[in-house]
């Protein structure tokens, strides 16, 4: 089947500096997700990207998706305490396909 | 917009006995809801898709007779465990899409613990 590798799997940063994951596939998808999970809670979307090589930006978030298919980056730019938490990447063939997650970036906000 | 609830958001039930777990659109129709479980520390993985007014579609390994789904409205989804056991202790979180043209998105319910004692 599927499957996304996400990397790193944990960044201890300190506030104010700028953030970077990805995502690779072996496969080609055609939705990109990106969310963030807080401990206890559902996944929240933070950015959506449909077209190959689309690059969106949401607040001091931006979000590329590759050229191929079959990547896609997650930048987080000057980070703030509450920006702790999981964030996953998630891919979509599209239609009433479910996702297939990334096994998660722990980001951790060193004071 | 596009918010997804879900009830209840935790339950404790004996093993053997059967937990019933809603999700609503609230503020949308969906024709396509997921369900998904998310063991401790690992990543969410998808248990079947729900289609208002058909079957459910299950992914392999899950066992279709074990998690019941109907989705019998444009707004609701319920997922029951069936003889719950220890074993089936999780997360389980609901989604409901949004899109169509390309564009599909899905949003996420708030999830329900279930434990299984």
């Amino acid at each position: 089947g599927q499957q996304l590798n996400q990397s790193p799997q944990s960044m201890f940063i300190q506030e104010g500096e700028d953030v970077s994951m990805n995502c690779t596939s072996s496969s080609i998808f055609n939705t990109w997700l990106w969310y963030k999970q807080d401990p206890g809670e559902g996944p929240v979307l933070l950015i959506a990207l449909y077209k190959a090589g689309e690059l969106t930006s949401n607040g001091r978030l931006t979000a590329q998706f590759g050229i191929t298919r079959k990547d896609s980056f997650l930048n987080i730019s000057a980070s703030i305490p509450s920006d702790v938490g999981i964030y996953f990447c998630a891919g979509s063939g599209g239609g009433a396909d479910g996702l297939t997650f990334g096994k998660g970036t722990h980001l951790i906000i060193q004071p | 917009g596009a918010v997804v609830s879900q009830h209840p958001s935790r339950v404790i039930c004996k093993s053997g006995t059967s937990v019933k777990i809603e999700c609503r659109s609230l503020d949308f129709q969906a024709t396509t809801m997921f369900w998904y479980r998310q063991f401790p520390k690992q990543s969410l993985m998808l248990m079947a898709t729900s289609n208002e007014g058909s079957k459910a579609t299950y992914e392999q390994g899950v066992e279709k007779d074990k998690f019941l789904i109907n989705h019998a409205s444009l707004t609701l989804s319920t997922l029951t465990v069936t003889s719950a056991h220890p074993e089936d202790s999780s997360f389980y979180i609901c989604s409901a899409q949004i899109g169509g043209g390309g564009t599909d998105t899905q949003y996420f319910g708030p999830g329900t613990r279930l434990t299984v004692l």
